[in-house]
């Protein structure tokens, strides 16, 4: 079972350069999201989807842009590299309604920005 | 603002006896509350939800109780063992679901003493 797949697990990257990381589910969720962990921080939500088509901005969106042009895909645009966004990122995907709340996360992107 | 908040950042217990992770909130619309269980390297899994009409939910070793008068939840995990040593975040949301994004605390790390 795939779940939520996410590509790269580890880049590094130059200050300024751009990148995409990349997310796909194969369970047909309609909710999907990007969260960054940094330490002593916790998850912090990026943007997040309801559906093709749709997305919106999270807590910490700056830097980031985000599209959805099918169910399955959510990539994350890193437009211009700072060190600021070194962390570990996740997707996670989920049913619209679920009854117990829970998100479906994938194994984590780490990323460093010299 | 940390809107919540898991104060202790790392719990140690002995194996064989209970584990109870604290979690507080701030917000007064979150009416979901859930608990992830995190390994290093890996995404967080959802271990335990609880709606906000309830005050007690129950799944095998682990037991997620709500106060909402408090605004305080915990988690108990009965008995300890070795392989409930992880990060456990707790995290909220105020749509059935978490389909607009959880807020997560920033983690209790639980380490499981043999």
């Amino acid at each position: 079972n795939a779940g939520v797949t996410q590509t790269p697990k580890f880049q590094v990257l130059k200050t300024g350069q751009s990148m995409t990381l990349q997310c796909a589910q194969d369970m047909n969720h309609e909710y999907m999201s990007w969260y960054r962990q940094d330490p002593g921080m916790g998850l912090r939500l990026i943007h997040y989807s309801v559906g093709a088509g749709i997305t919106d901005q999270g807590e910490v969106p700056n830097g980031y842009n985000v599209s959805r042009s099918t169910t399955e895909d959510f990539p994350l645009r890193l437009l211009s590299a700072a060190p600021s966004q070194t962390s570990v990122y996740f997707c996670a995907s989920s049913y619209r309604n679920t009854n117990t709340g829970e998100l479906f996360f994938g194994e984590g992107s780490r990323l460093t920005v010299l | 603002d940390q809107q919540v908040k898991q104060n202790s950042p790392s719990l140690s217990v002995q194996e064989g006896r209970i584990s109870i992770l604290n979690c507080d909130y701030t917000n007064s619309m979150f009416d979901y509350f859930l608990w992830y269980k995190k390994y290093p390297a890996e995404g967080p899994t959802f271990l335990i939800s609880i709606s906000s009409i309830k005050d007690k939910n129950e799944d095998g070793r682990f037991t997620v109780f709500l106060n909402k008068s408090a605004k305080h939840l915990s988690l108990h995990i009965v008995p300890s063992q070795p392989g409930d040593s992880a990060v456990y975040f707790c995290a909220a949301s105020d749509i059935t679901g978490g389909a607009d994004g959880l807020t997560f605390g920033k983690g209790t790390h639980l380490i499981i003493q043999p």
